[in-house]
């Protein structure tokens, strides 16, 4: 079956700009988890979603960055007022569920996002 | 606090030989999971190994095993017959599933394992 998706692949933008990054996870997954991997951080938890629901928003950096989820699917993160330190691959994840241990996450291939 | 500690940035092996990667790890709770990652050059992140906390045996795949010492908080990645398409980033990363825990993964710093021919 198909893997979790992500679009775009790459994404270019100006400073101060907004983008959307996209999600699709594996079908009938109900978790899913936005991350980020930058040189500097690593690779950091931005938010989870348990069907539509953020319960965990603490990741986040700050308030320019939002992310909703649509119909329990697919995922939108936007970044509002794009910075340079926001140059950066996101990186989206999903589960069947989130309840377990053994509960795998499967990523996507990432947008690599750099703000010029 | 919930910390996964890679202590090796960079590590070589002979092609067909064995390595190990090492993780160690920290966490009061009492059920969590480990897991290991591979990060290709392409950028996608490709799913291992888990080894849960209260698993009895260490965890096999194919080539891949781990080596769950649970008192020393260490799960190390054993790649045995090393292929040239081994050579990646490798990640560990921990699972904490106590109540009202969201299941985000913690990760390591990586280790960059190239295999020489």
């Amino acid at each position: 079956g198909a893997g979790v998706s992500q679009s775009p692949s790459n994404k270019v933008t100006e400073k101060g700009k907004d983008v959307e990054l996209r999600c699709d996870p594996i079908s009938g997954h109900t978790a899913l988890y936005w991350y980020r991997q930058s040189l500097g951080q690593g690779l950091e938890f931005l938010i989870y979603f348990q069907g539509n629901s953020a319960p965990d928003k603490s990741g986040l950096p700050s308030d320019r960055f939002s992310a909703e989820r649509t119909g329990g699917s697919v995922s939108t993160l936007t970044i509002q007022r794009t910075q340079q330190e926001d140059s950066a691959v996101y990186l989206c994840a999903s589960s069947l569920t989130r309840g377990t241990a053994q509960e795998t996450q499967y990523f996507g291939p990432g947008t690599r996002l750099l703000v010029l | 606090a919930q910390k996964i500690t890679q202590t090796q940035p960079g590590m070589f092996v002979q092609e067909k030989e064995a390595v190990t990667l090492d993780c160690t790890y920290d966490t009061s709770d009492p059920s969590y999971g480990l897991f290991w990652y591979k990060q290709p050059s392409s950028g996608e992140m490709i799913f291992l190994i888990y080894q849960g906390s209260y698993d009895q045996q260490n965890a096999t795949e194919g080539r891949y095993s781990l080596n769950f010492q649970k008192a020393r908080k260490s799960a190390n990645l054993v790649i045995s017959a090393s292929q040239l398409g081994d050579s990646a980033m490798y990640f560990c990363a921990m699972r904490v599933t106590s109540s009202g825990n969201t299941g985000k993964l913690i990760f390591g710093q990586g280790t960059t394992l190239q295999v020489k021919p």
